[in-house]
């Protein structure tokens, strides 16, 4: 079975520095993606980044980007000059199964961005 | 562009009373739909999943159903709540291409069994 794991639940970074946020990963499809999504108070589920099991090139998205490292099943998050706004809650999530669209969600990590 | 209305926002519902949430999908044609349940502090769970017009998949055995009357519609349902069936649940969509498409979330539904 599928399984997403995130190691910190929570996280705090100073305004403008840079944090990095773990995730790992279990599959055993050949071709799969991973996503990073974002949770504001709001509770809305944002789509912050995606990325594509055969791509090398790591996703990048203005100040987002990963660090994909398919061997060690790895899905790291990095915001670069984190703003006030970044605070949420940030969940990675991968593919369920193959062409389904369902996601196996990690259970998330609170980040905090401090003036 | 598409479009996903989710409601009701929040609902208060006593044990034992029945459940509908309803959401529905703008601007797309034949959509795959979902229903996950979030805990409080907790990840995301699957319910539901469906391809299409009554064609639904359980992912969880509970006490609630889902039904697809309409293509761009999806309802959540219980005949009886219990108060476990308290917890935050969003209405998700995606393109029917397979893993590529990203899930696009409504604005959830806070359900509160008393």
């Amino acid at each position: 079975a599928q399984t997403v794991t995130q190691s910190q639940p929570e996280m705090s970074v100073q305004e403008a520095e840079t944090v990095t946020l773990s995730c790992t990963y279990d599959t055993s499809e050949s071709n799969y993606y991973l996503f990073w999504y974002k949770q504001p108070p709001s509770r809305q589920m944002i789509l912050v980044i995606r990325q594509e099991a055969y791509k090398q090139q790591n996703a990048t998205e203005n100040r987002f980007s990963v660090n994909f490292q398919k061997a060690a099943k790895s899905f790291s998050l990095k915001i670069s000059d984190s703003q006030l706004g970044d605070t949420a809650m940030y969940f990675c999530a991968a593919d369920g199964s193959s062409n389904t669209g369902k996601l196996i969600f990690g259970q998330g990590t609170t980040l905090q961005v401090k003036p | 562009s598409q479009t996903i209305h989710q409601w009701p926002a929040t609902l208060v519902q006593p044990v034992g009373s029945p459940l509908s949430l309803e959401c529905t999908v703008e601007g797309t044609s034949n959509p795959n739909l979902y229903w996950y349940r979030q805990a409080a502090g907790r990840g995301l769970q699957l319910l539901f999943y469906s391809i299409g017009i009554d064609q639904i998949s359980s992912e969880v055995p509970q006490n609630l159903s889902a039904s697809r009357p309409q293509d761009r519609q999806f309802i959540l349902s219980s005949k009886k709540l219990l108060l476990s069936d308290s917890g935050f649940y969003l209405c998700a969509w995606s393109w029917d291409r397979g893993s590529n498409s990203p899930l696009h979330f409504g604005n959830g539904t806070r359900l509160t069994v008393t």
